[in-house]
């Protein structure tokens, strides 16, 4: 499969746990998007990756939200100290490196589901 | 809110046209965006159009694209129950770092 990935595809968790999502993206694609999507709403921007360095924030990525990519590759999203207000889908999307796409499009993964109870 | 607009449900029968609005806002966008998703899954790219265009035909699935108005929309010629889905539009705001701005979604459901 070299479509985006992942993982877990499903997490549920008390208020107050921390959780982590993975990301893998298209292996030669070097920048990387996390979404977060709300039920009845449309994919919001939290944060964008150009291979490890971190270029933008959204306002809606609180402090209890980090979001890494060490080594240009893979990705992941960690939230401390959940809330209910946390629960979302939360995607992950990918593109190629400048130059070498024509149409901008956004390469996204099945998602990862967060429930806070 | 966001600042892509579109209206939220359409019904259509089998064999019908369907076909959805979307007005977005940053008139130096690039590409505009139509993205399905199917339920529990991710977005899925059903087409685009570059901003220099009019229209787009690409199979049963044909955008028209009014810059003055900024307006937007998708029509689905003869919609089958495979279609039903929610079609989100996206735009490319100037200095975005590619990033796109997502509409609400507007849910179809096509009915036999």
């Amino acid at each position: 499969d070299t479509g985006v990935s992942q993982n877990p595809r499903h997490k549920i968790t008390k208020r107050g746990q921390n959780v982590t999502f993975r990301c893998d993206p298209i292996s030669e694609h070097n920048r990387l998007y996390w979404y977060r999507q709300t039920l009845g709403q449309g994919p919001e921007f939290l944060t964008y990756f150009q291979n490890e360095a971190q270029l933008e924030k959204s306002r809606l990525l609180s402090d209890r939200f980090s979001a890494e990519r060490p080594k240009g590759s893979f990705s992941t999203l960690e939230i401390q100290r959940t809330e209910q207000g946390d629960s979302a889908m939360y995607l992950c999307a990918s593109r190629p490196p400048p130059g070498t796409e024509n149409t901008g499009e956004l390469f996204f993964g099945e998602g990862s589901r967060l429930t806070v109870l | 809110g966001e600042d892509v607009e579109q209206s939220l449900f359409l019904s259509v029968r089998e064999g019908d046209s369907s076909v959805i609005n979307c007005t977005y806002t940053d008139s130096s966008s690039t590409y505009l965006y139509w993205y399905k998703q199917e339920p529990g899954a991710g977005l899925q790219l059903l087409t685009y159009i570059f901003s220099n265009m009019d229209m787009k035909q690409d199979q049963r699935l044909t955008v028209l694209l009014n810059k003055k108005d900024k307006h937007l929309s998708l029509r689905i010629a003869d919609t089958q129950t495979g279609d039903s889905a929610i079609y989100f539009c996206a735009e490319t705001p100037t200095d975005s770092w590619g990033k796109l701005q997502f509409g609400a979604g507007t849910q179809v459901v096509v009915t036999p």
